[in-house]
């Protein structure tokens, strides 16, 4: 079954600084790999996805993310945090075969500091 | 354009009052999702439709049933709320059956049940 671990509960960065999120799956075959960002009060937005090719994968708002099927795992990354990154991000792994579903990771707070 | 809309936003309940969450989408997605999000838990998901006249149920059905009305709308119902039911509520659409493709989703439900 298909699993995801975001072992990062709350990370506060500063502003300006550099931002890795970690996220690690589990799952059989190579997976589709997302991750999503939400804002207070707000629904999940998009930030890039993967599903073949190459492993390193640019998203919206200067976000990128690496695949590593070694490791089984999907960081995400950020060379310059802003004050409007602020927000919780979840890592999610969709199933390429069989049952129709999305499983998410329990999300990442982050906070960024002046 | 709206994407996903939900109503309501907010939701008082008490314990066995019925309500049903409403959701639409205008992107004539084929699927369409209901998911909660609980604290620490991530999301997970309730029940799906693959297609317009489809349902079925996913990690958390418990309690819940839904109808898929029409290719735009997919609504969630409480038949007796419970306590334990108090959570936010997503709606979510995507253009193919299975998640390989991004999710749309709505702002959520906040329901509490006293």
């Amino acid at each position: 079954a298909q699993s995801v671990t975001q072992p990062d509960i709350h990370i506060t960065v500063s502003e300006g600084a550099s931002l890795e999120l970690r996220c690690n799956y589990s799952y059989g075959a190579t997976p589709y790999l997302f991750w999503y960002v939400q804002s207070p009060g707000q629904g999940l937005q998009l930030l890039l996805k993967y599903f073949s090719g190459d492993t390193l994968v640019q998203g919206i708002k200067g976000f990128e993310a690496e695949f590593k099927r070694s490791q089984s795992s999907f960081n995400l990354r950020k060379p310059s945090v802003h004050w409007s990154d602020a927000a919780e991000y979840f890592c999610a792994v969709g199933a390429t075969t069989g049952a129709n579903n999305l499983f998410f990771g329990t999300g990442t707070r982050l906070t960024v500091i002046p | 354009n709206a994407g996903v809309t939900q109503t309501p936003k907010f939701q008082v309940l008490k314990t066995g009052q019925s309500m049903t969450l409403q959701c639409a989408q205008d992107m004539n997605h084929n699927s369409m999702y209901w998911y909660r999000q609980d604290p620490g838990m991530g999301l997970r998901l309730i029940y799906y439709s693959a297609s317009e006249g489809t349902t079925d149920k996913g990690e958390v059905p418990n309690g819940y049933n839904v109808s898929r009305l029409n290719k735009r709308e997919f609504s969630l119902r409480l038949e007796s709320a419970a306590p334990s039911q108090t959570s936010v509520y997503f709606c979510a659409s995507s253009e193919e059956e299975r998640q390989n493709t991004e999710a749309f989703f709505g702002q959520g439900t906040r329901l509490t049940v006293v």
